[in-house]
């Protein structure tokens, strides 16, 4: 059974905090991806990777930076976490080999607040 | 640039009624289009897909989906509604490039009535 994985369901941070969130898939995949979520906003796209070492700027990268060391690990960072960034946060895989369709493959999600 | 419109925010049915959510899209090509489910607290699982072929996609749980090019909609249906169908459904878009991006809609709330 595919699998993407997310390191916390609920995380509680403070303001000017450092905050890591990680994700791992074992599906194998070349592209990865980091959404947050907000009521009435849908899934916005912070960052992606087609692979390791490599990484775009998705819609809404600021304040966000990320690290792909490893094929299987994809890990966003917050480098100084703010209130206007609780938010649900959502990972995801796709694989090329779809023939660029899109089909994208989703963690369980990390509802992060910011106090 | 591609966009998903979904018009409604909240739709309500009671249980056993029939369902339609509606999507629309910009695509200036073929669009491969996706409709996917959060259940409360859950990441988003995919309902189905429309790539090419047959307009009407049959998808997991008893959801089936149209495309109709002329309207650019790709909207869902269920012929009978169960209580755990109760979530939020968002549709996506291909964006059609070399990044596998997916631009989604802005999600519709499904409440059952019992």
């Amino acid at each position: 059974d595919v699998k993407v994985t997310q390191s916390s369901r609920y995380l509680v941070k403070r303001t000017g905090e450092k905050v890591f969130l990680e994700c791992v898939q074992d599906m194998d995949h070349e592209n990865m991806f980091w959404y947050r979520q907000d009521p009435g906003l849908g899934l916005r796209l912070i960052y992606f990777s087609y692979d390791v070492k490599m990484k775009e700027k998705g819609d809404i990268p600021e304040g966000y930076s990320v690290s792909r060391e490893k094929k299987e690990r994809f890990s966003l960072i917050l480098e100084s976490a703010s209130t206007n960034q609780t938010s649900m946060y959502l990972c995801a895989s796709s694989t090329p080999s779809s023939g660029g369709r899109g089909e994208q493959f989703f963690g369980p999600g990390t509802r992060l607040t910011v106090l | 640039a591609q966009s998903v419109t979904q018009p409604d925010i909240h739709i309500t049915v009671s249980e056993g009624a029939s369902l339609e959510l509606r999507c629309n899209y910009s695509y200036g090509a073929t669009p491969y289009l996706f409709w996917y489910v959060q259940s409360p607290g859950q990441g988003l699982q995919l309902l189905l897909k429309y790539f090419s072929g047959d307009t009407l996609v049959q998808g997991i749980k008893g959801f089936e989906a149209e495309f109709k090019r002329s309207q650019s909609s790709f909207n869902l249906r269920k012929p009978s509604v169960h209580w755990s169908d109760a979530a939020e459904y968002f549709c996506a878009v291909g964006a059609g490039d070399s990044s596998y991006k997916l631009i989604f809609g802005s999600g519709t709330r499904l409440l059952v009535r019992p």
